[in-house]
């Protein structure tokens, strides 16, 4: 089971990029590495997901380095509504649901 | 635009009453899944059903009490229930049964604020 490390809070201003980074350095061959977003008393909502190098959509980016070790989720110029937990899940779709770390997120805070 | 809802969105009850949440999905998904949510705790997957079929149960107490009648509802059984089963509970589908971490996306309701007093 990759467990997996982020820091527990985050700031930055409006229109910054934010950048979180993940550690998960136990990661399995078959692992992928998936973000949630999560608001206040609603359910996680999936950003992106990437297995190795850069993964782009309309909402972030996702870099993962060469012994994807750690990842990165990018957040284009960040706007209020963006305030919100971050999650970083990395496992094998594969393996039985309880395998599953789903950890303590960053939250991150936009101030205008 | 979530295609899965959850009623009710919040609910109070006492330790010795019997209520039930109901989870229905629009989406056309297959697997269904139960998560309670605590306060600064991290997400805990509790039941996974596949096809109507329970495939998980995450050695969730039995005062916890599951029901898929199909593959586009879901409901969660609550009785006898103690003040630290206060949470967030969740209800999320996908096409196909997988972790969250598998390349098929979950999609969540928006929850049931439950506080058992």
């Amino acid at each position: 089971l990759a467990k997996t490390t982020q820091p527990i809070s985050m700031d930055s201003y409006e229109g910054q990029e934010v950048n979180i980074t993940c550690s998960h350095n136990n990661i399995a061959t078959n692992d992928y590495i998936t973000w949630y977003q999560q608001f206040p008393s609603q359910g996680p909502r999936f950003i992106i997901q990437g297995y190795k190098t850069k993964v782009t959509n309309e909402v972030a980016s996702l870099f993962i380095p060469a012994d994807r070790k750690s990842s990165t989720l990018s957040l284009p110029r960040v706007s209020l509504s963006d305030t919100a937990v971050y999650y970083c899940l990395v496992g094998d779709i594969g393996t039985g649901a309880n395998n599953l770390f789903f950890g303590t997120g960053t939250r991150l805070t936009v101030i205008p | 635009e979530t295609g899965v809802t959850q009623t009710p969105r919040h609910l109070v009850m006492g330790m010795t009453n019997k209520k039930s949440l109901k989870c229905e999905q629009h989406l056309g998904h297959n697997a269904m899944y139960w998560y309670k949510q605590s306060a600064k705790k991290p997400l805990e997957l509790m039941f996974v059903y596949n096809f109507k079929e329970q495939t998980e149960n995450n050695s969730v107490p039995s005062r916890f009490s599951p029901e898929c009648p199909n593959s586009s509802h879901l409901f969660l059984h609550l009785h006898t229930l103690q003040p630290e089963d206060s949470a967030l509970y969740l209800c999320a589908s996908s096409q196909e049964i997988q972790t969250l971490a598998g390349t098929d996306t979950q999609y969540f309701g928006p929850g049931t604020r439950l506080t058992v007093l």
